[in-house]
């Protein structure tokens, strides 16, 4: 059975950094994009980009992209995403998700609180 | 890259049917078939309903359809039950190799 199990709860201050993981079990991790998607409070789904677990290439949504860093780790079965320059409107749950087979988006975590605050 | 546009809210009644719209450019919905569609209950994650803009995943019911004609994806609930009352939310490759998903629209069943 396919589990992503992210990380918990994060608070940081304007301006800061914020690094989540998304640990997945269940399938060969090399065979799948990794994508991260951004939910505000109330608000809709927000692509932010994927990596190839099998090669680290990656693809960032353009809103995104300059302040976005999306990593796979093969060792360790584990994909990251880092935000930086954070501002208050990044206060946010974001998902990692992963494709099952012809599926799309199939697989998904339950999701990381970040919250940006001073 | 915008995101589609989809209706922020239907409704319908137990048994009718309800049709969601999501409309892109040729740049994604127009120019591919790889249009999927989630639904969404609050505070879960969510979950694959349509892909390839009309195929079904095992396990989703055959009372959702999809479909496509020029820029605009349609997703099509038949028989609505009180449990499809959730957000559903529209997604697209595009021309840039990314993903776009719609606004989202909040379904209510009556």
């Amino acid at each position: 059975e396919v589990h992503l199990v992210q990380s918990g709860a994060e608070v940081r201050k304007p301006g800061a950094t914020v690094k989540i993981s998304c640990k997945v079990s269940g399938y060969t991790f090399t065979d799948y994009y990794i994508h991260w998607v951004q939910q505000a409070p109330g608000k809709g789904l927000e692509w932010m980009g994927l990596v190839d677990p099998e090669d680290g290439d990656t693809i960032y949504a353009e809103k995104f992209r300059g302040r976005i860093s999306v990593t796979a780790d093969t060792s360790t079965d584990t994909a990251y995403m880092e935000l930086s320059r954070l501002r208050s409107d990044d206060t946010a749950l974001y998902y990692c998700a992963t494709e099952g087979g012809t599926y799309p988006l199939y697989y998904w975590g339950l999701g990381t609180l970040v919250t940006v605050s001073s | 890259q915008s995101a589609l546009t989809q209706p922020a809210s239907v409704s319908g009644s137990p048994g009718q049917s309800i049709t969601i719209s999501c409309t892109g450019t040729s740049s994604d919905v127009g120019g591919y078939n790889y249009v999927s569609w989630y639904r969404q209950y609050p505070g879960t994650a969510p979950k694959l309903m349509i892909y390839e803009v009309s195929s079904r995943p095992s396990g989703v019911s055959n009372r959702f359809s999809g479909s496509k004609s020029g820029n605009t994806a349609s997703l099509t609930i038949s028989g609505l039950q009180a449990e499809d009352e959730a957000d559903y939310y529209c997604s697209s490759y595009t021309s840039s190799s990314t993903w776009v998903f719609g606004g989202g629209t909040k379904l209510t069943v009556l």
